[in-house]
């Protein structure tokens, strides 16, 4: 079974306007780690953001957010005030439990347009 | 500046001849790992590293070997390349692991196995 699913292959979105990406998990462990990582079409892989099992309150970093609800095991990554610089690939990820394995959804290619 | 570099960024081979694609950073950093990325499949966990002379696998570890003699390197070899291992490449590191989850990206390393 898929432990990261990402459900949505593409996104769009207008500029200034907020958008979601949905991400679901799957693990038996307490102690996770999720984490969403963004990769413009030049490549390179950016950390945005990062949300602990135990952590009390949403991340939040700039206009990202993750709104993480345990009970539905997803990890939304929220994006606000869309830019025309957002226009990338978002992969969700996984650390499951107290291991350094990371397992990766298969990402959404989010598109904003003007 | 701070970065992982992966070399060589760009190589075309054919079946059953060695090689191998270097990793290196200059942060100092305890962790290091191996990815690819196909297209579909997102990015998968080959082997990983927490420290000189400590790896472990990851999800997709057959086929590849990797060695940690070095803090700074970690280099992942194909010993005997087949056409299912053409895929683009990623090394990452960071300080502690996965427990916060910034893992900082090589450019990745495209790979094309004739």
């Amino acid at each position: 079974a898929q432990k990261i699913t990402q459900t949505q292959p593409g996104m769009f979105v207008q500029e200034k306007e907020a958008v979601t990406l949905d991400c679901t998990y799957d693990t038996s462990d307490p102690s996770y780690g999720l984490f969403w990582y963004k990769q413009p079409s030049s490549g390179e892989m950016i950390f945005l953001i990062y949300q602990g099992s135990y952590d009390q309150q949403n991340a939040t970093e700039g206009r990202y957010s993750l709104n993480f609800q345990k009970a539905r095991k997803s990890a939304n990554l929220v994006i606000s005030a869309s830019q025309l610089g957002d226009s990338a690939m978002y992969f969700c990820a996984m650390r499951e439990g107290n291991t350094d394995k990371l397992i990766f959804g298969t990402g959404t290619r989010l598109q904003v347009f003007p | 500046e701070a970065q992982v570099t992966q070399n060589p960024r760009y190589l075309i081979t054919v079946t059953g001849k060695k090689l191998t694609v270097t990793c290196s950073q200059n942060m100092n950093h305890e962790y290091m790992s191996w990815y690819r990325q196909d297209p579909g499949l997102g990015l998968r966990q080959i082997y990983y590293s927490m420290n000189v002379e400590v790896t472990d696998k990851g999800d997709v570890p057959e086929g590849y070997k990797v060695s940690r003699k070095e803090k700074r390197n970690f280099p992942l070899i194909l010993e005997s390349p087949s056409p299912n291992q053409t895929s683009l490449y990623f090394c990452a590191s960071s300080l502690r692991g996965t427990l916060t989850g910034e893992l900082f990206f090589g450019e990745g390393s495209r790979l094309t196995v004739l």
